[in-house]
């Protein structure tokens, strides 16, 4: 069985701070896929990065990195310089390849940006 | 750009009614999902389609049927709402069968059932 845990429930932080959201997952593959998604208020997820599991080093996008440790099963997402604009839902997510491409989500974590 | 299209933002239905929530792709994408989001348990899997007419059950089946006649369109039925029901409701599709692509999502229908 996969299992994908957030256990922040909510992260608060005032504008430029850096935060970080943990994602630890559990499976049984050898081969999988990590993803994160955005949530904003207006509800649509939105794509952020997919990491395949041969693949450990960090990426970075603009303001995101990412650090993935196979040794600790985790995949954490990093915001730095923390805007209004990144305050939304974020999900970590899990694929197995005998999984027919079916995600296993995380619980999710609300960041919440103040000015 | 992926666009996933959903029939309806805000649904409110009265309970034992019958929902049909509906779910466009125009990527010519073969797989579509059905998710329910609810605070705390973040998305769950309802059915899944892998080509026109197939479906799978996800983890959360029981109460839902689903629906694919073109491969663009994947719908969900609640054959009698219940109040336990009320979620959000997101659709969500990926290019190819049995891999791993990124899924794209719809906006969500957020549906209430009195």
């Amino acid at each position: 069985a996969q299992k994908v845990t957030q256990a922040q429930t909510e992260i608060s932080v005032v504008e430029k701070e850096d935060v970080t959201l943990d994602c630890v997952y559990e499976t049984r593959d050898t081969t999988y896929y990590l993803f994160w998604y955005k949530q904003p208020p207006s509800g649509e997820l939105v794509f952020l990065i997919r990491r395949n599991s041969f693949d450990e080093q960090n990426e970075i996008s603009g303001r995101y990195s990412w650090n993935f440790q196979k040794s600790t099963s985790s995949f954490n997402f990093t915001i730095t310089a923390s805007q209004v604009v990144d305050s939304a839902v974020y999900f970590c997510a899990l694929s197995g390849t005998d999984s027919w491409g079916k995600l296993q989500f995380g619980a999710g974590t609300q960041v919440v940006v103040t000015p | 750009d992926v666009k996933v299209t959903q029939s309806s933002r805000y649904l409110v239905k009265r309970t034992g009614e019958k929902v049909f929530l509906e779910c466009v792709q125009d990527m010519d994408h073969e797989n579509m999902f059905w998710y329910r989001q609810d605070p705390g348990l973040g998305l769950r899997l309802i059915y899944f389609s892998y080509d026109v007419k197939m479906k799978e059950k996800g983890d959360i089946p029981e109460g839902y049927s689903v629906s694919r006649e073109k491969k663009e369109r994947f719908s969900l039925i609640l054959e009698s709402a219940s109040t336990n029901q009320t979620s959000m409701y997101l659709c969500a599709s990926s290019p190819s069968f049995g891999s791993t692509d990124t899924q794209y999502f719809g906006p969500g229908t957020r549906l209430t059932v009195l």
